[in-house]
């Protein structure tokens, strides 16, 4: 079962804006990571934070982690229509060697 | 293409029939995953494999289910007697982790849809 609950579960934005989405999580991780999925796609991967990292960047992709709060956001800024997707946390655990999927937010950017 | 492919990328099939799924790694990873996901949710972990052995099994994979990496590169996920609940995308990954500290990032295949009559 997924561990993982993302927030929002959908999300509609104007072209250009910054979209903010958030992961909390229930167990102790050892990294978490966000992945991007296109329509009837695989997964792509975004970015990963590990557990002792409190933000980090890449590009447009700002991802932050509050491990006091098991939680996560990533924030896209400049959003563009090729950023519609759907996105999902998944936490590493220690110990265990999966990823755990959160349930996703679909983001729809409007040109 | 050195990514991980998936074949076939569409599957129907009538309830009650064996279905097998292949999925090919990038070549030098030596872990490989299997996730089913469904409409509107995130992937499920079903099994991986670290080379040839296959680790760990989830409570998700019932005895129809049985996956294969006979020799530490492409992988097969075989149901039996399917039913119209294993109507799926079947999802496949691969990583390399060498070390305790490796990050794990996984590289996923475009997946298989699996459709049930």
């Amino acid at each position: 079962s997924q561990q993982g609950e993302e927030d929002p579960q959908a999300l509609s934005i104007q072209e250009g804006e910054n979209a903010t989405m958030n992961c909390s999580y229930k167990t102790s991780i050892n990294n978490l990571q966000w992945y991007r999925q296109n329509s009837g796609r695989g997964l792509v991967h975004l970015i990963l934070i590990r557990s002792n990292e409190r933000e980090k960047h890449s590009g447009r992709l700002r991802v932050t982690l509050d491990t006091s709060k098991k939680s996560s956001s990533l924030l896209i800024t400049a959003s563009r229509a090729a950023d519609t997707a759907s996105y999902f946390c998944a936490q590493f655990e220690r110990g265990n060697e999966k990823l755990t999927f959160g349930t996703g937010t679909r983001l729809t950017i409007i040109p | 293409d050195t990514g991980v492919s998936q074949d076939p990328r569409h599957k129907i099939t009538k309830r009650g029939q064996n279905v097998t799924f292949r999925c090919d790694p990038i070549s030098e990873h030596n872990r490989l995953y299997w996730y089913r996901q469904t409409l509107g949710q995130g992937p499920e972990f079903l099994t991986y494999f670290q080379n040839e052995a296959q680790l760990e099994k989830s409570r998700l994979l019932s005895d129809r289910f049985s996956a294969e990496r006979p020799k530490g590169s492409f992988s097969t996920l075989e149901i039996q007697r399917t039913e119209q609940g294993d109507s799926a995308m079947y999802l496949c990954a691969s990583s390399l982790v060498q070390t305790e500290r490796a990050k794990n990032i996984q590289y996923f295949g475009a997946g298989t849809r699996l459709s049930v009559l």
